[in-house]
């Protein structure tokens, strides 16, 4: 049980267009997404956290008009990257979180986002 | 604010030799305690956690962690690693009450040699 999958698993897209990135939980609801960035040989940054039916809450430097994020329903949340340029180039991954009494998150297998 | 410390970026270790990464934490509040393990390319899974209660948690794979408090430590430890454990481990902190956010340490690459 507690799987998350994402979709696509890699991305490759040119400067200027925009990505999205689907995170959901395929056997349980998911009051709370997040979605963290990973840079190559160094952890996980948070982004940004996500609450169904209401507005992300975007960490500190994270542009939340650029990385858009939507938790729409309790199994599903994009996340897009608008106009994306060549140093957005990242591995995103999203985890997701049952109910509002746990405090464990479970991870999707990542997006690997290439910008040329 | 919460601060996770993984002291060593790398530790290369031989097969069925035992290993240790370290990790230290910095809150001023209590904390939950995770290991999470990422292999290539993929996303985290949760190797062990630490909520409350006995201060030595264990994973189903021979990887046990034990909470100290005074040391603010969660230090984990195998006493045989296989190849098959080659991979990044991080370390990260839970506030409770908090929105369940993660902070990670930096990670810990372990690689196992044969």
């Amino acid at each position: 049980g507690a799987v998350v999958s994402q979709h696509p698993s890699w991305v490759i897209c040119k400067s200027g267009t925009s990505v999205k990135i689907e995170c959901r939980s395929l056997d349980f609801q998911a009051t709370t997404m997040f979605w963290y960035r990973q840079f190559p040989k160094q952890s996980l940054m948070l982004m940004a956290t996500s609450n169904e039916g209401s507005k992300a809450t975007y960490e500190q430097g994270v542009e939340k008009d650029k990385f858009l994020i939507n938790h729409a329903s309790l199994t599903l949340s994009t996340l897009t990257v608008t106009s994306a340029h060549p140093e957005d180039s990242s591995f995103y991954i999203c985890s997701a979180s049952p109910g509002t009494d746990s405090y464990e998150q479970y991870f999707g297998p990542g997006t690997r986002l290439t910008v040329t | 604010a919460q601060s996770v410390t993984q002291l060593d970026s790398q530790v290369p270790v031989f097969e069925e030799a035992p290993v240790e990464l370290r990790c230290n934490y910095s809150s001023s509040v209590s904390v939950y305690l995770f290991w999470y393990v990422q292999y290539p390319n993929q996303g985290l899974q949760l190797l062990l956690k630490y909520l409350s209660g006995s201060t030595l948690v264990e994973s189903i794979n021979g990887f046990e962690a034990e909470f100290n408090k005074s040391q603010t430590s969660f230090h984990l430890r195998k006493p045989s690693v296989h190849i098959s454990d080659t991979a990044e481990y991080f370390c990260a902190v839970s506030v409770p009450g908090s929105a369940r956010q993660l902070t990670f340490g930096s990670g810990t690459q372990l690689t196992v040699l044969p």
